[in-house]
């Protein structure tokens, strides 16, 4: 059973151009998170979305920032107009069907987004 | 103030010692994560608590939910468990997200 799966696991853009970042979660996983962790920062939580829904998007920056978890395919986190302050490692984690307040999280190895 | 904090900041140790990483944090929660982030930046869950304790192998993690406190203990450590040690809270409710410490970065010496 394949963990979750990133990728790419490198990603450098210029400013003003598009990221996207893909995580397929842990087979058997409806539950897809995403985190940002900037230089030398914790993690945050981003989004949270189970298949074709956004549960929470709290922590989601209002503009240029989307996520998406198609019925079919990975999840998608996609920042347009990238800005050198969007540099971080973004992790995405899965969980099980069964909710998330009692679900362990398995972590992806992360996307780091570097803006030239 | 932090929702959650960690302690020590950072902490080196000699191969074998007992260590022990502490979480506090400040609101009602569901359950709290411990994580560790190895130097190339993958994420490894190593336990979730609600209460009282639990073992895995060297580690051992407990919580004290009337104070808000949660340790990490290591028995016999060894270089391999040089990593960035993280606390994270799921505040209560069906969709709550976690919130996560800073990290506490250790580092063992042979």
């Amino acid at each position: 059973n394949a963990g979750v799966m990133q990728n790419p696991r490198h990603l450098v853009r210029r400013r003003g151009q598009e990221a996207r970042l893909r995580c397929s979660p842990m087979k058997g996983h409806s539950h897809v998170y995403w985190y940002r962790q900037l230089p030398e920062e914790g993690l945050k939580f981003m989004v949270y979305l189970q298949k074709e829904n956004i549960i929470d998007e709290s922590g989601m920056p209002k503009e240029r920032f989307s996520a998406e978890f198609p019925k079919e395919g990975p999840s998608i986190l996609r920042i347009q107009q990238v800005v050198r302050g969007d540099s971080a490692a973004y992790f995405c984690a899965s969980s099980p069907v069964g909710g998330p307040s009692t679900d362990t999280q398995y972590f992806g190895p992360g996307t780091r987004l570097t803006v030239l | 103030k932090n929702e959650v904090e960690q302690s020590p900041q950072n902490l080196t140790a000699q191969e074998g010692e007992f260590i022990t990483i502490n979480c506090s944090y400040s609101v009602g929660i569901s359950a709290l994560h411990w994580l560790q982030q190895h130097p190339g930046g993958g994420i490894v869950s190593l336990f979730m608590l609600s209460s009282g304790k639990k073992k895995h192998g060297r580690l051992i993690a407990t919580i004290n939910i009337q104070e808000k406190h949660s340790s990490l203990h290591i028995t016999a450590s060894h270089p391999r468990d040089s990593a960035v040690y993280i606390c994270a809270v799921r505040s209560r409710g069906a969709n709550s997200k976690l919130t996560f410490g800073k990290g506490i970065t250790l580092s063992v010496r042979p």
